[in-house]
């Protein structure tokens, strides 16, 4: 059984960069199969693609983040990050990871919530 | 590299059946066999019930069902449930390995 965990800051103030770590347990990150992604959920509002990567480190960025997302793959430790550089209230957010294949999300962490506020 | 139009809300009675559109382009939901549908339960993560267009993960009941017209795709609800009351999300695989959500439809069952 696939589980993925989301950690991080809760609290990162205007114009800093958010952090946030994915840990997949109950399979390898290293499958040639599928991608690792973060969507992510302003409260009361729809879910939005940030990024997508995959175990070698190749990256696809949604375009409208993609001059402030970083996304990178940590294979010994099974995991994967996300850092969003120059963060505003519009960044506040449910944040999850979640295992993708040809962009349909077979498995979600249970989501971190991310508030942008000095 | 827009959204796909959901309908905002659907409803139905218990036993009814309610379907649900996605409308993508070309370049998305017509372009490619890999739309799903995900359901969403206030404070819960979204969970996977249809993928490929069509088919349904393990433990989804048959009770929902996917097609795809064109650029449009459905997701159908056939024999409504009290639980099946939620917010359901579509998305398409893109160009690029772009990943493309719908707006939303929040189901109310009736």
């Amino acid at each position: 059984q696939l589980q993925l965990q989301e950690s991080g800051p809760g609290l990162v103030k205007p114009s800093e960069t958010l952090s946030l770590t994915c840990t997949v347990s109950g399979g390898s990150i290293t499958s040639t199969i599928y991608y690792w992604g973060w969507i992510r959920q302003p409260p009361g509002k729809g879910l939005e693609w940030i990024g997508s990567i995959d175990y070698s480190g190749s990256t696809y960025y949604n375009p409208s983040l993609k001059s402030r997302i970083t996304m990178s793959v940590d294979t010994s430790k099974n995991q994967f990050s996300l850092r969003v550089s120059s963060v505003t209230a519009a960044d506040t957010a449910l944040y999850y990871c979640a295992r993708l294949w040809y962009g349909q999300l077979d498995d979600w962490g249970q989501g971190t919530l991310v508030t942008v506020s000095s | 590299q827009s959204a796909l139009t959901q309908p905002p809300s659907a409803s139905g009675s218990p036993g009814q059946s309610v379907t649900i559109s996605c409308t993508g382009t070309s370049s998305d939901v017509g372009g490619y066999h890999y739309v799903s549908w995900y359901q969403q339960h206030p404070g819960k993560a979204p969970k996977l019930m249809i993928y490929e267009v069509t088919r349904r993960p393990s433990g989804v009941p048959d009770r929902f069902s996917g097609s795809k017209s064109g650029n449009t795709a459905s997701l159908t609800v056939s024999g409504l449930q009290a639980e099946d009351e939620a917010d359901y999300y579509c998305s398409s695989y893109a160009a690029n390995n772009d990943v493309l959500f719908g707006g939303g439809t929040k189901l109310t069952v009736l």
